[in-house]
């Protein structure tokens, strides 16, 4: 079945770029069917949806992360990549990421959901 | 501050019902997009519980079950069990900030 595999630096400097990879296995990257999200958990809080991407790179985000967000995907390795610019102990975290499935019925976008997820990666700012 | 609202905290006795509440507004859940919840267990990664508002993945119990009226939706489960002991959270579209939203999350405690 398919999963997904987060990867990347657990500790990360104040003002430097987080950047983080989630493997795609069990499946292609690359259906038309699919978004890939990522979505991060501060330690003792709630969920938040950082941004999505489609295989062709199309890209959406989170507006209160917009500016400092980039979302990129490599269809060649079965993976797609995040870059937070700018960290502060705000940004500190478990990032997860997921796959996306959005739904319509007839011509009305009825929203998407997250399934299933990786396993999660913790991310912590500090220097 | 979430964007949509859950009760920080339910409990029930075993074999108990208990419903976790998700209120929205006109820009996601009462604009007709629908609901989404996720079970949290402790130390775990979340895992759709219900999907569409009412549908249930393959391998999750029948004992869980889901609702939406209005700007509104519920997260029901009958038969509780030592096991579901989790976080619970509500996920939605939201037009004004054209992407998902949670719920703040609301965690269920067996007595």
């Amino acid at each position: 079945q398919l999963q997904l595999q987060e990867s990347g630096p657990g500790l990360v400097k104040p003002s430097e770029t987080l950047s983080l990879t989630c493997t795609v296995s069990g499946g292609s990257i690359s259906s038309s069917s699919y978004y890939w999200g990522w979505i991060r958990q501060p330690p003792g809080k709630g969920l938040e949806w950082i941004g999505s991407i489609y295989y062709s790179g199309s890209t959406y985000y989170n507006p209160s992360l917009k500016s400092r967000v980039t979302i990129s995907v490599d269809t060649s390795k079965n993976q797609f990549s995040l870059k937070l610019s700018s960290v502060t102990a705000a940004d500190t975290a478990v990032y997860y990421c997921a796959r996306q499935v959005l739904s319509y019925s007839s011509s009305w976008y009825d929203g998407d959901w997250f399934d299933p997820w990786g396993q999660g990666t913790l991310v912590t700012v500090s220097s | 501050q979430s964007v949509l609202t859950q009760p920080p905290s339910v409990s029930g006795a075993p074999g108990q019902r208990v419903t976790i509440s998700c209120t929205g507004s006109s820009s996601n859940i009462g604009a007709g997009y629908d609901v989404h919840w996720y079970q949290q267990l402790p130390g775990t990664a979340p895992k759709l519980l219900i999907y569409g508002n009412s549908n249930r993945p393959s391998g999750v119990p029948d004992r869980f079950s889901g609702s939406k009226s209005g700007t509104s939706a519920s997260l029901a489960i009958t038969g509780l069990q030592a096991e579901d002991e989790a976080d619970y959270y509500c996920q939605s579209y939201d037009s004004s900030l054209s992407g998902s939203v949670f719920g703040g999350g609301t965690q269920l405690t067996v007595l």
